[in-house]
């Protein structure tokens, strides 16, 4: 079965500074690998997803991730964060052709 | 306008009324999906419907039905709501997989719902 597991419930870091969101998943087959964002009071965005090919994503707001098969993870790295990055981050797994799993998510707080 | 819209956005209720949370979209596109929300646990999928023909359960589907009217709505009803079914809900929607067998969610804004 698949799963989606997200290490951190809440990550304090400090404007400017680097900062990882760790996702790992479990699976027998390949799967595809997206991060949500969702903003205080928002629905849920894409922020980037791996299909194939090159095993770093990055997306328009300086985040990126690295698909790394061998350690069955997708995490997230930025490395300079700012104010506005403040949201909840999800980990999600999809298999070819099936439903969408989340993880439960990781709270991004931004100290000034 | 919006591509997945929820209504109500916001709801209160009482303990043991029916309530029906609604979802349509203007993408076009054949699946949609319920999931609730709440502190600590993440998005939670409760149904999801790969066509109008087709509902599935997801892993909390207890308590809750859907309904969908057509390929641009997705319902879900609480036929006796508990307050454990406060929580925010979510419809999405996604494409079918491409050609590398791809997709991706879209979502509507939310519906909080409160039982008391």
């Amino acid at each position: 079965a698949q799963s989606v597991t997200q290490l951190d419930s809440q990550v304090p870091v400090f404007e400017e500074a680097p900062v990882e969101l760790r996702c790992n998943y479990s699976s027998s087959v390949s799967v595809y690998l997206f991060w949500y964002v969702q903003y205080p009071n928002q629905g849920l965005q894409l922020l980037l997803k791996y299909l194939s090919g090159s095993t770093l994503v990055e997306s328009i707001n300086g985040f990126e991730a690295e698909f790394n098969k061998s350690q069955t993870s997708f995490h997230l790295r930025k490395p300079s964060v700012h104010i506005s990055d403040t949201a909840e981050y999800f980990c999600a797994v999809s298999f070819r052709d099936d439903k969408i799993i989340f993880g439960k998510g990781t709270r991004l707080h931004i100290l000034p | 306008d919006a591509d997945v819209t929820q209504t109500p956005r916001n709801r209160i209720t009482k303990t043991g009324k029916r309530i029906m949370l609604e979802c349509s979209q203007t993408k076009g596109h054949d699946r949609m999906y319920w999931y609730r929300q709440d502190p600590g646990l993440g998005l939670r999928l409760i149904y999801y419907s790969f066509d109008v023909k087709d509902i599935n359960k997801g892993e909390i589907s207890d308590g809750y039905s859907v309904s969908r009217q057509a390929q641009a709505k997705f319902s879900l009803s609480l036929e006796s709501a508990i307050p454990n079914q406060t929580a925010l809900y979510f419809c999405a929607t996604s494409p079918p997989a491409g050609r590398d067998g791809s997709t991706e969610a879209f979502f509507g804004q939310g519906t909080r719902l409160t039982v008391v």
